[in-house]
């Protein structure tokens, strides 16, 4: 079957680190991948997608690659802001009939 | 271009009470809808989805109900609200590949 799998948080960084929060897949088929962002008492919002294997995703400085042969998805970010502290939810899609797949999501704090 | 809307914004109610969340899109025609709960710190739980008007599917056996009365709306009920149904209550629709979220109902049962 499908299923996301992403790291564990809370994760908290200092100001303009690099982040990485991981992602992995099993699907069985092909299926497109997302990364979306929650701010506190929001919905989810897209932050980037990914429809096949190697095209990366980008977005407000955030890049994510879709990789089949590891089928992973890891989102990425060389420097972070107070302003990107949020939960981020990696996902995939299975397009066969329109199912969605989310992982359990990492909170993101970013300290001054 | 496509919105989606949900009311209300949040709602306290006591345990035993009746519940009614509403999700309206705009700007398409026969989207998927989905409902999704999110108790306090934790992922995505998908609770129905549809396909169509008239057309729900559960994912998850519980004391809540969808319906889908016309193309663009999709309701959320319950007859008898338990403390466990406490949550932020999400709508979301497909374009494409891509699912899009409203803004959220956070429910509250005391």
């Amino acid at each position: 079957g499908n299923s996301v799998t992403q790291m564990e948080g809370p994760v908290t960084l200092s100001e303009e680190a690099f982040l990485t929060i991981n992602c992995t897949y099993t699907a069985t088929g092909y299926p497109s991948l997302f990364w979306y962002v929650q701010y506190p008492g929001e919905g989810l919002q897209l932050l980037l997608k990914a429809t096949k294997a190697d095209d990366k995703g980008s977005n407000k400085g955030f890049e994510a690659t879709y990789r089949k042969e590891t089928t992973s998805f890891h989102l990425e970010k060389g420097s972070v802001q107070v302003s990107d502290s949020a939960v981020y939810f990696c996902a995939l899609s299975d397009q066969t009939w329109g199912q969605f797949y989310f992982g359990t999501g990492t909170s993101l704090t970013v300290i001054p | 271009s496509q919105t989606i809307h949900q009311w209300p914004a949040t709602l306290v109610q006591p345990v035993g009470s009746p519940l009614s969340l509403e999700c309206t899109v705009e700007g398409t025609s026969n989207p998927n809808l989905y409902w999704y709960r999110q108790a306090a710190g934790r992922g995505l739980q998908l609770l129905f989805y549809s396909v169509g008007i008239g057309q729900i599917s559960s994912e998850v056996p519980q004391n809540l109900s969808a319906s889908r009365p016309q193309d663009r709306q999709f309701i959320l009920s319950s007859k008898k609200l338990l403390l466990s149904d406490s949550g932020f209550y999400l709508c979301a629709w497909v374009l494409g590949e891509t699912q899009y979220f409203g803004p959220g109902t956070r429910l509250l049962v005391l």
